[in-house]
């Protein structure tokens, strides 16, 4: 299993641009999420999702958007970028279907984000 | 006040030591908590869950006090492979069918030689 993998690794952007960032699991999670992780922060939850066609609002959902039309996939869009969201992005899954399961959250290896 | 607090260091011990690293949580009604480690430029993995009566893991002890609203992590022996940011996680109250944890901003151990 390749587990949780993210796209690109490194991206810069302008201010204004709009771009995907990708994310996809191979171990039939349901519960997927995205988190942002800035210095002195710690790590922040932006949306998940709890199943194919069902997706909520974290902290800090301001500025992004997803959506989740299949269970491996879970894209995360910055509708139109800012200096404010230059960070590290981390895609998480979990197995729900075992008791307790939101304990361990699988994350992906993050996607390093700036923003001109 | 932050709803998960850590110190964030950076502890910097020989190997060979014993090291703590405490956490505060706010929310005294929080159910579930966990310590994850995150290597420099990683992701975060899952160290260990903490439990009520304490548990233990090899040369990791993580401890729980509900009263004063802290957590724990216990390092012995420390080796150089064990430096890396540990992240103390909050599953808060009424969360557990959507998974939002809440991450302390992590404590970095640096393991000389």
């Amino acid at each position: 299993n390749a587990g949780v993998t993210q796209t690109p690794k490194f991206q810069v952007l302008k201010t204004g641009q709009s771009m995907t960032l990708q994310c996809a699991q191979d171990m039939n999670h349901e519960y997927m999420s995205w988190y942002r992780q800035d210095p002195g922060m710690g790590l922040r939850l932006i949306h998940y999702s709890v199943g194919a066609g069902i997706t909520d609002q974290g902290e800090v959902p301001n500025g992004y958007n997803v959506s989740r039309s299949t269970t491996e996939d879970f894209p995360l869009r910055l509708l139109s970028a800012a200096p404010s969201q230059t960070s590290v992005y981390f895609c998480a899954s979990s197995d729900t279907r075992r008791q307790n399961s939101y304990n361990e959250q699988f994350f992906g290896p993050g996607t390093r984000l700036t923003v001109l | 006040r932050k709803e998960v607090e850590q110190d964030p260091g950076p502890f910097n011990v020989p190997e060979g030591a014993t090291v703590a690293f405490n956490c505060t949580y706010s929310n005294s009604a929080s159910q579930s908590f966990f310590w994850y480690r995150q290597d420099c430029r990683k992701e975060p993995k899952l160290l260990m869950s903490v439990y009520s009566s304490g548990n233990e893991d090899g040369r990791f002890t993580a401890q729980l006090n509900r009263a004063s609203q802290y957590i724990s992590l216990l390092i012995r022996d420390s080796k150089l492979s064990d430096s890396a940011t540990y992240l103390c996680v909050v599953l808060p109250v009424g969360s557990s069918n959507t998974g939002k944890l809440i991450f302390g901003q992590g404590t970095t151990l640096q393991v000389k030689p």
